[in-house]
């Protein structure tokens, strides 16, 4: 599967946008990309995934640039329950072993 | 909505000994999986379960540690012989499927493991 890059951390404005970067410089052209989050000490949650058009569900909206090298995770309206770490995975499916590897993430401070 | 459920929600255990963590999947799915987390450490993947049996494990997935189906409901994780450095926290995951749209995990709140 393909590496990805994510800052470490960053801050966002209750009410505000999130938008959270990830690049994927080496994915290939059969892997998806998928986002997760993990509040504190909860189990990790699906959010989104998609392949080269732009996804958008309730949770979230996924903006992939036309050379599919990066992502952009937006969440509209972050509240300080958006308050998580965010892990952008770049993998094909059906194959991996049948295994999601999860890096560091992003660390996200929604603020009041 | 349906979800991975976990017990216990913490358990204390003294090193040496044998801990059994349950997890009861989403009943449609057919994937399993577990992973663990240090505190302060990333999420790592341990096992992939299919079909009655392992489909991948990582290396921290050793001799200590064992998966099982008992029943249609029930997936869990044995660790034999516990050590401190077992102390985690331990995440059950499911899938429906491994395809671009049933491949999404779905994570139980966790079974937090200290080991004295």
């Amino acid at each position: 599967d393909a590496k990805t890059t994510q800052p470490p951390s960053m801050d966002c404005a209750e009410g505000r946008a999130a938008n959270l970067p990830c690049n994927h410089s080496t994915i290939s052209g059969n892997e998806y990309v998928y986002w997760y989050r993990q509040i504190h000490s909860q189990g990790p949650q699906y959010i989104i995934h998609g392949l080269k058009n732009n996804e958008t569900n309730e949770m979230a909206s996924l903006i992939i640039t036309e050379d599919r090298k990066s992502s952009t995770l937006i969440l509209p309206h972050a509240t300080l329950r958006d308050t998580a770490v965010y892990y952008c995975i770049v993998r094909v499916p059906n194959t991996g072993g049948f295994k999601t590897i999860f890096g560091a993430g992003t660390r996200l401070f929604v603020k009041a | 909505e349906p979800e991975v459920t976990q017990t216990p929600s913490h358990q204390v255990t003294q090193m040496g000994q044998e801990v059994i963590l349950r997890c009861v999947p989403i009943s449609n799915h057919l994937y399993f999986y577990w992973y663990r987390q240090i505190l302060g450490q990333k999420v790592e993947f341990l096992v992939s379960f299919y079909n009655n049996e392992i489909s991948e494990k990582s290396e921290i997935f050793d001799d200590q540690f064992s998966v099982e189906r008992p029943d249609g409901s029930n997936f869990t994780l044995k660790i034999r012989s516990t050590k401190l450095e077992d102390s985690a926290m331990y995440f059950c995951a499911s899938s429906e499927g491994q395809g671009a749209h049933t491949g999404e995990l779905f994570f139980g709140e966790g079974s937090r493991l200290t080991v004295l």
